[in-house]
């Protein structure tokens, strides 16, 4: 089946510091990648939705400049979290997909924030 | 219209009873609904999931129904077991999977032993 990793799945950081967490579709080629953030006992929120080689399109409300997606290849898809802030803290997910493809959308184990 | 909306908030089942969660939607361009089992601190996983064209799919002891005139759909645990305890997301997207999904509110679901 198809497998996506995410890395780190928990990190710690100093508020002001930036940290990036990579999401990799290990034995398929993702042409779309998704990013959500989820909030304790609710649903996941889209952020972003980024296509291998060009710009990611955030949904209304989200702060490109704050959480940095980058697609370079069709296996990796990375969001950076700049100047974190203790409210940036939160569960983050990734998902890769192929239009078209036998498993739909395939998510990451999540990655874990936490900014003190 | 974007909307995908999702009941019960909790749920709470004896263990080999039936858990049902059902999910409502508006956009009729939706055309791929799938149910999405997650576990405290994991990402969610894919259980089952169907088109339109169908009014059930069935996979082991997890069966979608589907009701397009409705607009409902709803996810039906067979048999339910302790290990069935995680939160349930029914999602909905246009054009298969071109697109992104639309996750309804989450259902926690207790399976009692």
């Amino acid at each position: 089946g198809a497998v996506v990793s995410q890395h780190p799945s928990w990190v710690i950081c100093k508020s002001g510091t930036s940290v990036k967490i990579e999401c990799r579709s290990l034995d398929f080629q993702a042409t779309t990648m998704f990013w959500y953030r989820q909030f304790p006992k609710q649903s996941l929120m889209l952020m972003a939705t980024s296509n291998e080689g060009s710009k990611a399109t955030y949904e209304q409300g989200v702060e490109k400049d704050k959480f940095l997606i980058n697609h370079a290849s069709l296996t990796l898809s990375t969001l950076t979290v700049t100047s974190a802030h203790p409210e940036d803290s939160s569960f983050y997910i990734c998902s890769a997909t192929v239009p078209g493809g036998r498993y739909g959308y395939t998510f990451g184990s999540g990655t874990r924030l936490t900014v003190v | 219209q974007q909307q995908v909306k999702q009941s019960p908030q909790s749920l709470i089942v004896q263990k080999g009873g039936i858990s049902i969660i059902n999910c409502a939607y508006e956009n009729t361009a939706f055309d791929y609904f799938p149910w999405y089992q997650q576990f405290p601190g994991k990402g969610p996983a894919l259980l089952i999931a169907i088109r339109p064209d169908v009014s059930e799919k069935k996979e082991g002891r997890f069966t979608i129904s589907f009701n397009k005139s409705a607009k409902q759909f709803s996810l039906h645990i067979m048999d339910s077991q302790p290990g069935d305890s995680a939160t349930y997301f029914c999602a909905a997207s246009i054009a298969g999977t071109a697109s992104k999904l639309t996750f309804g509110t989450g259902t926690r679901l207790q399976v009692t032993l």
